[in-house]
């Protein structure tokens, strides 16, 4: 099973700074990749798909990047709704893992 | 608009069984790929598993053998068949259609499932 861990944990920033949030394989996914954005209630909402590629109606604020085993989620100018949890999921191999999530919290 | 609207969550004894559904709607569910992920109250998301378009099937080892994905193209639905469940079962289960790139991109907003005496 493939795991991947994500860090920080909690990221603390404001809005208009810039946020920078990893995802790290235990071995090579290629770029078969995904990011997720969750606020509390709410289903998650994909955002990126294989490592950099935007999901329907997504900002352009947001941006992936990275092969392999190390994976970067960008979001250039934080907004105020832009704070919430942030999962990465690969699909190079079943079982389809999660990352354990980053906070991404108000500073 | 692409909707998928869960039911059939609620409280199980330890042991017992339960059946989810997932009504799909706003696109063609025959073709495609759909998921089942679970998460448990303030906690992560774990994905469950996943069913192809030809009903190839996919579980990690945490389920296998207990659930059960299938899907009735006819009405545009997916289930979810738990059997022998435990308590560390007991969460938000989320139906999610898989896009292009066979992760999910649109979610329902999740059943709950409690398993407790």
């Amino acid at each position: 099973e493939i795991v991947l861990t994500q860090s920080p944990a909690t990221l603390s920033l404001s809005p208009g700074e810039r946020a920078t949030l990893s995802c790290r394989a235990s071995q090579s996914v290629s770029t078969y990749l995904a990011w997720y954005q969750q606020k509390p209630g709410q289903a998650p909402r994909l955002l990126i798909y294989d490592a950099s590629n935007r999901a329907t109606g997504i900002p352009a604020r947001f941006s992936g990047s990275g092969s392999g085993t190390d994976f970067t989620l960008t979001i250039s100018s934080l907004e105020p709704e832009d704070f919430a949890v942030y999962y990465c999921q690969q699909r190079d191999n079943w079982p389809y893992t999660f990352g354990q999530g980053t906070k991404l919290e108000i500073k | 608009e692409v909707q998928l609207v869960e039911s059939g969550g609620g409280l199980v004894q330890p042991g017992g069984s339960l059946r989810l559904s997932c009504a799909a709607s706003g696109f063609t569910f025959s073709s495609c790929d759909m998921h089942w992920v679970r998460q448990v109250t303030g906690k992560g998301l774990e994905w469950v598993s996943a069913i192809g378009t030809a009903g190839d099937t996919y579980y990690p080892d945490s389920v296998k053998g207990r659930f059960t994905i299938s899907r009735e193209n006819a009405k545009n639905s997916l289930y979810l068949q738990m059997n022998s469940l435990r308590a560390g079962d007991t969460a938000m289960y989320y139906c999610a259609r898989a896009s292009v790139s066979g992760l999910p991109d649109y979610w329902g907003q999740g059943t709950l499932v409690t398993v407790s005496s």
